[in-house]
């Protein structure tokens, strides 16, 4: 089946510092590509869909300014969260499409902490 | 987002019994509907899904039934194990869309 994965699995920054998520697709390529977020014991909330080479859509509530997101290729989406605070600690997980309307992969997820 | 309403909270069954999750929905648009299993610090896993054209889906032990006319789709897992101990979601979403999850059903398979 598809493979995506995320890069870094866990990731550890300092209040007010910047990180990178990546995501990718191994073995397909994903016109579309979508960031969730998951705080603990919760469900995965949609925080964007990511089309490649146009910009993000960002869901209502999603500050699109703290939450970079680039899709520069068919195979790599990024997001970028600015200026971290402790409350962006969580889980993101980005999913693909490959093209066929139901399908859709997830990534491993990668598990922020802000201190 | 359009919602969509999963129960139980949370379910625990003894090891060879029928776990049970049922979901419904709003958007009469949606016309895929999967199950993902997720374990702790993992991203979710797809376990079966179904398209509103047919009333059931079995996979191995993994059964989806589906009422289209209540907007009501459910889980059951059959002879469950303690492998099977996991967080469930279900979700719906149209043709390229981004998929809206319950709030999913933790699962306890007590040995």
């Amino acid at each position: 089946g598809a493979v995506v994965s995320q890069h870094p699995s866990r990731v550890i920054c300092k209040s007010g510092t910047s990180v990178k998520i990546e995501c990718r697709s191994l073995d397909f390529q994903a016109t579309t590509m979508f960031w969730y977020r998951q705080f603990p014991k919760q469900s995965l909330m949609l925080m964007a869909t990511s089309n490649e080479g146009s910009k993000a859509t960002y869901e209502q509530g999603v500050e699109k300014d703290k939450f970079l997101i680039n899709h520069a290729s068919l195979t790599l989406s990024t997001l970028t969260v600015t200026s971290a605070h402790p409350e962006d600690s969580s889980f993101y997980i980005c999913s693909a499409t490959t093209g066929q309307p139901y399908e859709q992969y997830f990534g491993p997820g990668t598990r922020l902490t802000v201190t | 987002q359009q919602q969509v309403k999963q129960s139980p909270q949370s379910l625990i069954v003894q090891k060879g019994g029928i776990s049970i999750i049922n979901c419904a929905y709003e958007n009469t648009a949606f016309d895929y509907f999967p199950w993902y299993q997720q374990f702790p610090g993992k991203g979710p896993a797809l376990l079966i899904a179904i398209r509103p054209d047919v009333s059931e889906k079995k996979e191995g032990r993994f059964t989806i039934s589906f009422n289209k006319s209540a907007k009501q789709f459910s889980l059951h897992i059959m002879d469950s194990q303690p492998g099977d101990s996991a967080t469930y979601f279900c979700a719906a979403n149209q043709a390229g869309t981004a998929l809206i999850f319950g709030k999913g059903t933790t699962l306890s398979v007590s040995s």
